[in-house]
């Protein structure tokens, strides 16, 4: 019983390098997520996906790119990445939107 | 624009202590909200999910409540345990439905 898997679970990169974040989820979920988590600011949504076929900028979309490859799958694109970007990244799922949310296990990305 | 607010931001209770975390939102019209569960490196768990038609929802020692009209919902822990040493979390859809907006959560320790 998977539930939302996200790959890598760690990647250091250098600015300007780039990168994406893979999830997938096995519970036929309409709706998927990316939040990055930071010290004193929580958790803010990156981009999201209501269905397949459809993306959304959320809270703080600038430097990332979202591509939702189909019912399962919902990859965080960093085109250029920059130290701002350092955080964990989660990715998480719901049947419809903001009903009951699964995360993903998260993504420490390091930026030097 | 929808805000939430957890006070404490950190909580140290001996173990067997009954225990009260506190959520606030801003804007009332919400039709669910949410609490979760964090250990240190990992992702959030869900615990507890109440609709706007209920008041309250129980799972074990948890019980949440919800007062929409106030603004503020509870979760409520009762005989405390080491085990139960995580942040806490509640959320709230935004306004337009599509996601959920995190609190900072309360950071409980509770000691043997």
């Amino acid at each position: 019983n998977a539930g939302v898997t996200q790959t890598p679970k760690f990647q250091v990169l250098k600015t300007g390098q780039s990168m994406t974040l893979q999830c997938a989820q096995d519970m036929n979920h309409n709706s998927m997520y990316w939040y990055r988590q930071d010290p004193g600011m929580g958790l803010r949504l990156i981009y999201y996906s209501a269905s397949e076929g459809t993306t959304d900028k959320g809270e703080v979309p600038n430097g990332y790119n979202v591509s939702r490859l189909n019912k399962r799958e919902f990859s965080l694109r960093l085109e250029s990445a920059a130290p701002s970007q350092t955080s964990v990244y989660f990715c998480a799922s719901s049947a419809e939107q903001a009903e009951k949310l699964f995360f993903g296990s998260g993504t420490q990305l390091s930026v030097l | 624009k929808q805000e939430v607010t957890q006070i404490p931001a950190a909580l140290s209770v001996p173990e067997g202590e009954n225990l009260v975390l506190n959520c606030s939102f801003t804007d009332s019209a919400i039709y669910n909200l949410q609490w979760f569960r964090q250990d240190p490196g990992k992702g959030l768990t869900s615990l507890l999910l109440i609709q706007s038609s209920q008041r309250e929802q129980t799972s074990g020692r948890l019980n949440a409540s919800l007062d929409k009209s106030s603004g503020r919902s509870t979760l409520y822990i009762a005989a405390s345990q080491p085990g139960d040493s995580a942040t806490y979390l509640c959320a709230v859809p935004n306004q337009a439905g599509t996601a959920l907006i995190f609190g900072k959560g309360t950071t409980l320790s509770v000691s043997s």
